[in-house]
């Protein structure tokens, strides 16, 4: 069975600062796909960012990227000038490859940004 | 406008009764889900179908019922067989996109047991 674990459930950066969001997980599988999802406080889930693991590149998607290091089965956050409405729980979660789409959370990290 | 909708927002279940959440999609997707969100914990997958007429258990099935007739819709039971049933439910619907599937999210219901 697959896990995934968040081992910071709460950080806090000044706005317009970049903050990095901690993720690991566990697998014997060697593809499958990775995700981050955001969480505000309207409790919507919003995909932020996703990589697929047989790509080396990192993904991006405007202030977001990731860092994939998939020896070490680690998928990190990175959110770049950070802004206040970035402030919600952030969730990573996994993926087998094609064929089979559960999708096996973290408990979260709650990410604040102060003014 | 497409999406996922639920409802309802907010739903109360007395002792032994059993009730349903709605999710219905416009999206045209094929799959969908049902996950539950407890306190201080990620979400937990109950129910998944990628088909019409065809599901499956998850890895919290147990007190809980589905159907899939329509491919819109996948209405989820909260039946007296699930003791706790106090929690945020969330729906999610996917389509392939390239090689991949994303799990697109309603914006859920909050369940509480009176």
């Amino acid at each position: 069975a697959q896990t995934v674990t968040q081992s910071q459930p709460e950080m806090s950066v000044q706005e317009a600062e970049t903050v990095t969001l901690s993720c690991t997980y566990d697998t014997s599988e060697n593809n499958y796909y990775l995700f981050w999802y955001k969480q505000p406080p309207s409790r919507q889930m919003i995909l932020v960012i996703r990589q697929e693991a047989y790509k080396q590149q990192n993904a991006t998607e405007n202030r977001f990227s990731v860092n994939f290091q998939k020896a070490a089965k680690s998928f990190s956050l990175k959110i770049s000038d950070s802004q206040l409405g970035d402030t919600a729980m952030y969730f990573c979660a996994f993926m087998l490859g094609f064929g089979n789409e559960k999708l096996t959370f973290g408990t979260g990290t709650r990410l604040t940004i102060i003014p | 406008d497409g999406g996922i909708t639920q409802s309802p927002k907010y739903l109360f279940r007395k002792e032994g009764q059993n009730v349903t959440l709605s999710c219905e999609q416009n999206l045209n997707h094929d799959a969908m889900y049902w996950y539950r969100q407890d306190p201080g914990q990620g979400l937990r997958l109950i129910y998944y179908s990628q088909i019409v007429n065809d599901f499956q258990k998850g890895d919290i099935a147990e007190g809980y019922s589905v159907s899939r007739e329509k491919k819109e819709s996948f209405p989820l039971t909260v039946t007296s067989a699930q003791k706790n049933p106090t929690a945020f439910y969330l729906c999610a619907s996917s389509t392939r996109d390239g090689a991949q599937e994303t799990q697109y999210f309603g914006p859920g219901t909050r369940l509480l047991v009176l």
